[in-house]
């Protein structure tokens, strides 16, 4: 099961918005809705801010959205903000009961 | 949920290591329970899951054969033990939790341990 492909960075200013990328295949995003994101900022642990490809946990801001199109996820944070930036890591559910990651995507906020 | 991992390991090559993840709070043996690691400067990597209720642990490819998760049969305490440690496996081991399972698989990760610093080196 290779991991998901996502691009290695992205950035933006502040207030803008972004989109991040999340390549898989019809083994797990192709043909599952679960794909789910999370957020890592540098030293701490991953929290996860979407699951099941557009749902957004308790606590977490709007500024945070997800889709799926095909094999592609993708993760928009708008208003985009100082805090924001972290690396983000996308993953999907596969046919064969396992979890598979992206390869992180490091958020610059210039 | 509260998740409290043990602590730190120094292993030599060759060797194996076992991890633990106790979990407190609003858990349920339908939780899924999740293995994720993290080597200096990479990306995390799944390892492994299981869903208490049905027992079966499922894991990622790379680490078959090599890799052993539990449960003390609840979601309670979870153990992950990996064999024939090599330098490649230094690395921060995360267990996690959900309150959802996928067909007997865990396809999230809701709730995290504070994660175990693995080193390997002779």
């Amino acid at each position: 099961q290779s991991a998901l492909t996502q691009p290695a960075s992205v950035s933006g200013s502040p207030g803008q918005s972004i989109t991040i990328s999340c390549t898989g295949t019809s083994n797990d995003i192709g043909s599952l809705n679960y794909v789910s994101w999370y957020q890592q900022h540098p030293g701490k642990v991953p929290k996860l801010i979407i699951f099941e490809v557009t749902n957004r946990p308790s606590g977490i801001s709007s500024r945070f959205s997800a889709s799926k199109s095909g094999d592609t996820a993708s993760l928009t944070i708008s208003g985009l903000q100082t805090e924001d930036e972290a690396d983000y890591y996308c993953a999907s559910y596969t046919l064969s009961s396992t979890l598979v990651f992206g390869g992180g995507t490091k958020l610059t906020v210039l | 949920v509260h998740l409290v991992q043990s602590g730190a390991e120094v292993k030599k090559p060759g060797s194996s290591v076992t991890v633990s993840c106790k979990t407190s709070g609003d858990t349920s043996i339908s939780d899924a329970l999740s293995w994720v690691r993290q080597a200096p400067g990479h990306g995390l990597e799944w390892m492994g899951g299981v869903v208490p209720i049905f027992g079966t642990p499922h894991y990622a490819q790379k680490f078959q054969g090599r890799v052993t998760i539990t449960t003390d049969g609840s979601a309670s305490a979870t153990y992950m033990e990996l064999t024939s440690l090599t330098s490649e496996d230094t690395a921060v081991y995360y267990c996690g939790s959900a309150h959802s399972y996928c067909s007997g698989g865990a396809c999230r990760i809701d709730f995290w341990g504070q994660g175990t610093v693995v080193t390997v080196s002779s």
